[in-house]
């Protein structure tokens, strides 16, 4: 069955740092998605991408954070100045139109700032 | 705007009990319905999904949820649990309208199911 893969799996950061989170949504897909889940708390929406650009966005993607397909198959989020609230899993999504409406969630990439 | 509440945040049962998880959800638009199980350690899962016809749906691993319009209510329930079945459940909803941005996820904070032997 054809899965979302996410990059790394687990990184550790010092505060201010540039983080790069990767993610191969499923090949034919074509809405991606970006959601976190601070540790306790609910899975959050990011933002959504589709035809290479922000469809929407939640407050929580501010200035520091951005979003790239820079192929035909990776799909980044980028964070330029990590700050401690920004530790959390953050967890990629694809949506395809064969998929009947489900979001298919890769494995996520815990990120712990310090 | 959608919201979801799942009021309890922690369920412990005995294997082989039945159990239900509770979820309801706000939305002044309709919605589709979905449960995710996150198993320790790994991603968000899909269970089930409602998104028209009968209001009970099957899922994997025994599951079932009824949608119920007039209790803005979808709980997930299962007649016999297994300690496997140990994980974190996730009720979530997204607008019908087409269009990738609008199917957009609204979860719950979800329900930590222990099954203990």
């Amino acid at each position: 069955e054809p899965e979302v893969t996410q990059t790394p799996s687990h990184q550790v950061t010092q505060m201010g740092q540039e983080v790069i989170l990767r993610c191969v949504p499923i090949s034919n897909h074509l809405y991606f998605y970006w959601y976190r889940q601070i540790l306790g708390q609910k899975v959050e929406f990011l933002v959504s991408f589709y035809n290479n650009e922000i469809s929407e966005k939640s407050e929580i993607f501010d200035d520091q954070f951005s979003v790239e397909r820079p192929d035909g198959s990776n799909f980044t989020l980028k964070i330029r100045s990590t700050k401690l609230e920004d530790s959390a899993m953050y967890f990629c999504a694809s949506l395809g139109r064969s998929s009947g409406n489900t979001i298919y969630f890769g494995e996520g990439s815990w990120l712990t700032v310090v | 705007a959608q919201s979801v509440t799942q009021l309890d945040s922690q369920v412990p049962v005995f294997e082989e009990a039945p159990v239900e998880l509770r979820c309801n959800y706000s939305s002044s638009v309709s919605v589709y319905l979905f449960w995710y199980v996150q198993y320790p350690n790994q991603g968000l899962q899909l269970l089930l999904k409602y998104l028209s016809g009968s209001t009970l749906v099957k899922g994997i691993n025994g599951f079932e949820a009824e949608f119920n319009k007039s209790q803005t209510s979808f709980h997930l329930r299962k007649p016999s649990v297994h300690i496997s079945d140990t994980a974190e459940y996730f009720c979530a909803v997204s607008r019908t309208n087409s269009g990738g941005s609008n199917y957009k996820l609204t979860f719950g904070k979800g329900t930590l199911l222990t099954v203990n032997p």
